[in-house]
């Protein structure tokens, strides 16, 4: 079974910084693109980063764009967001996905996580 | 930037029922339009790819269409399941905005 699940999640002070993690089973993960997606409390879904499976490609949303970075370790099956400069628009919860590229070249997100709650407030 | 723009915000509706929700891109896409589903506490499910591909297992029931910019989600016949908030997403190019959602209530 395919498996994402997410940690690291909790309260930070703004200007902080947090790292998040999603451990993925029941599939090869080094051979996926990864994606972090967010949703801010009661809002809608906001695509946040993706990764290519060897790391050597990413984008961000421009939002995160220097205080963002996705990265991967393939051997320990793990995607992560580093987040730093966190401020108080970056309160969500925080989805990993995998992504699977279709013929061509359209992709999309699926599965998903269960998701980790980022809070930012004093 | 491409903005997504989904119709209706809400939608109420009964079981049996067939609704349509539309998703609008602000630039063309071709078919790089996927919908998603998800139900409260929960995260989203994919449904449909390329504007018109179903997502193995989810029911026929569910469908899409569409390219250039406009798109559609229809669900024939509604189930108590069904019940949800639908997003659409473009894959066209980066960012990779979601529209805003369409919750999908009972009526």
């Amino acid at each position: 079974e395919v498996q994402l699940v997410e940690s690291g999640g909790g309260l930070v002070q703004p200007g902080g910084s947090l790292r998040l993690s999603c451990a993925a089973s029941g599939f090869s993960f080094s051979s996926y693109w990864m994606s972090w997606v967010r949703q801010a409390p009661g809002k809608g879904l906001e695509w946040v980063a993706n990764i290519k499976q060897d790391g050597s490609e990413k984008y961000y949303v421009d939002s995160v764009k220097g205080r963002f970075t996705i990265s991967r370790d393939n051997a320990k099956n793990s995607l992560y967001l580093q987040m730093d400069s966190l401020r108080a628009e970056d309160t969500a919860v925080y989805y990993c996905a995998r992504l699977t590229v279709a013929a061509g070249g359209t992709w999309w997100l699926g599965p998903w996580g269960q998701g980790t709650l980022v809070t930012v407030s004093s | 930037d491409i903005q997504m723009t989904q119709s209706p915000s809400s939608l109420s509706a009964s079981v049996g029922d067939r609704v349509t929700i539309t998703c609008r891109a602000s630039q063309s896409i071709s078919s790089y339009l996927n919908w998603y589903q998800q139900t409260p506490g929960k995260a989203p499910k994919p449904l449909i790819y390329a504007a018109s591909s179903l997502h193995s297992g989810v029911p026929s029931r569910f469908s899409g269409s569409g390219s250039g910019t406009d798109f559609t989600l229809t669900i024939s016949s509604l189930q108590p399941e069904d019940f949800a908030t639908y997003y659409c997403q473009h894959s066209h190019s980066t960012p990779y905005t979601f529209g805003q959602g369409t919750k999908l209530e009972i009526k």
